[in-house]
């Protein structure tokens, strides 16, 4: 299957500092990225979806002035988790999507960022 | 409003089968996925079907009926590392995926 290249895998933080996490399609071009966000024992919650060469379309209550997202390239978008808090301690995925032709509308994922703000 | 239920945990002895149900209830319909998770990592993929029936990959199975909007994921001959979440997703008219909350998945030896 495609690869879903996402980094770091875990970053710990000083409370105020922002964090910025990468999420790369390696084998093919993701028209369409995901971040979500996934607390202990609980779902994916979808955070965000972004489409390449425009703003991200944010889920409701999710500020999107702290979680900024980017997707610039049809291969990497950014989410940068600004003036960090320790209550955005979470593990944050991203998923990406090629929907432009038929084939496999399978998401593959990133392997998660564990953010730890101290 | 888009809903997707599934039990919140089971319990299944090593080298027996279990059965995973999923219910849906979305705007459209363009698939339905299964994905395994384990603690601390992100969801592998497992199973895909769009079509009425069942598909089978190795010891995991996956069935779908459009017209009852229900799944199920069926695990034979369980193996201690299939000790994980089970997530039931579809996707929707806009080609969104909904997502379960998941499903627990605890063997015993």
């Amino acid at each position: 299957g495609a690869v879903v290249s996402q980094h770091p895998s875990w970053v710990i933080c000083k409370s105020g500092t922002s964090v910025k996490i990468e999420c790369r399609s390696l084998d093919f071009q993701a028209t369409t990225m995901f971040w979500y966000r996934q607390f202990p024992k609980q779902s994916l919650m979808l955070m965000a979806t972004s489409n390449e060469g425009s703003k991200a379309t944010y889920e409701q209550g999710v500020e999107k002035d702290k979680f900024l997202i980017n997707h610039a390239s049809l291969t990497l978008s950014t989410l940068t988790v600004t003036s960090a808090h320790p209550e955005d301690s979470s593990f944050y995925i991203c998923s990406a999507r090629d929907l432009r032709g038929p084939g496999d509308t399978e998401a593959f994922f990133g392997q998660g960022t564990r953010l730890t703000v101290v | 409003g888009q809903n997707i239920d599934q039990p919140t945990e089971m319990t299944a002895t090593e080298g027996a089968i279990v059965q995973i149900n999923c219910t849906y209830q979305t705007s459209g319909f363009n698939g339905l996925f299964w994905y395994q998770q384990h603690a601390g990592e992100a969801p592998t993929f497992l199973s895909y079907n769009v079509l009425d029936g069942l598909e089978e990959k190795g010891r995991f199975s996956s069935f779908l009926s459009r017209s009852k909007g229900y799944s199920y994921l069926l695990l034979k001959e369980l193996q201690m590392k299939d000790s994980a979440s089970y997530l039931c997703a579809v996707m929707d008219s806009n080609y969104q995926l909904i997502w379960g909350a998941g499903t627990k998945l605890i063997i015993k030896p």
